[in-house]
C-alpha cells in the first residue's frame, strides 16, 4: 500500500479482555515503530523493531503489553488484561531503517476504550 | 533523557496570517535533530519539517521555517499565509543522535479561521 495502515481503527473492549492491534508497515521499510498517544498528551514511545528484531522494549508500560513482527512486515501489539488506564490511540510508525536520517511515517492509529 | 516543552495548547490565526509555534526542550545531548509534525483530525501523523542541530541554517518548507535557536534550546515553528488545511495540533519532538526513538511534546492545537 501506499502508506503505514493500521487496523482496527476503534476498539473498544472491556476491562480484563485481550486486545490485538496490527500495523502494516510501507513495503520495504525496515524499521517499524509503535507509540501511545493518552488523551492531550504527546506521543510515547512503546518500542520498535528493525526487521523482526526489538532491540528496546523499554517504553512498554507494563508485563502486559507485548509485541511481535513477522516477515519484516506487519506488526502486532497484544495488551493483555486490559485496564481503563491503557485506553488512547496507538499510533504506528515505519522508516527505511532505524534512526535519525529517516523519516519516520505514521499509521491512522488504532483508538482504544477500555470500559 | 530528554523532555519537550509546548508552551502553547492552543493558538488562533485567521487566514493568510502569520502564526508562530513554540518549543523548548532540554537535553545534555551535543547532537540531535528537531522535527515538527502536524496531526489533523485524521490522526495521521505528518512531518511538517526537521532541523539537525548540527546546522546552523534554519530549515524551511514552503510556507513553513523554523527558529532554531540551539544555545536556548528553543525550536519554533513559523507558519506564514494560514491556511484553513492547516487547522491541526503541531507536535514538536526531539531525537538523539543515533537515536531511533521521537521524544515529543504535548503539542499545539492550531485553528486557523477564515
Amino acid at each position: 500500500g501506499a502508506g503505514v495502515s493500521q487496523s482496527p481503527s476503534n476498539k473498544v473492549t472491556e476491562k480484563g479482555k485481550d486486545v490485538e492491534l496490527r500495523c502494516d508497515p510501507i513495503s520495504g521499510h525496515t524499521a517499524l515503530y509503535w507509540y501511545r498517544q493518552r488523551l492531550g498528551q504527546g506521543l510515547e514511545f512503546l518500542i520498535y523493531f528493525q526487521g523482526n528484531s526489538a532491540p528496546d522494549k523499554s517504553g512498554l508500560p507494563s508485563d502486559r503489553f507485548s509485541a511481535e513482527r513477522t516477515g519484516e512486515s506487519v506488526s502486532t501489539l497484544t495488551i493483555q488484561r486490559t485496564q481503563q488506564e491503557d485506553s488512547a490511540v496507538y499510533l504506528c510508525a515505519s522508516s527505511l531503517v532505524a534512526g535519525e536520517q529517516e523519516t519516520q511515517y505514521f499509521g491512522p492509529g488504532t483508538r482504544l476504550l477500555v470500559l | 533523557a530528554q523532555t519537550v516543552t509546548q508552551s502553547q495548547p492552543e493558538m488562533s490565526v485567521q487566514e493568510a496570517e502569520t502564526v508562530t509555534l513554540s518549543c523548548t526542550y532540554d537535553t545534555s545531548e551535543n547532537n540531535y535533530y528537531l522535527f515538527w509534525y502536524k496531526q489533523p483530525p485524521s490522526r495521521q501523523m505528518i512531518l511538517v519539517i526537521r532541523q539537525e542541530a548540527y546546522k546552523q541554517q534554519n530549515a524551511t518548507e514552503n510556507r513553513f521555517s523554523v527558529n532554531f535557536q540551539k544555545a536556548a534550546k528553543s525550536f519554533s515553528l513559523k507558519i506564514s499565509d494560514s491556511q484553513l488545511g492547516d487547522t491541526a495540533m503541531y507536535f514538536c519532538a526531539f531525537m538523539k543522535h543515533s537515536g531511533y526513538a521521537l521524544n515529543f511534546g504535548k503539542g499545539t492545537s492550531l485553528l486557523v479561521t477564515p
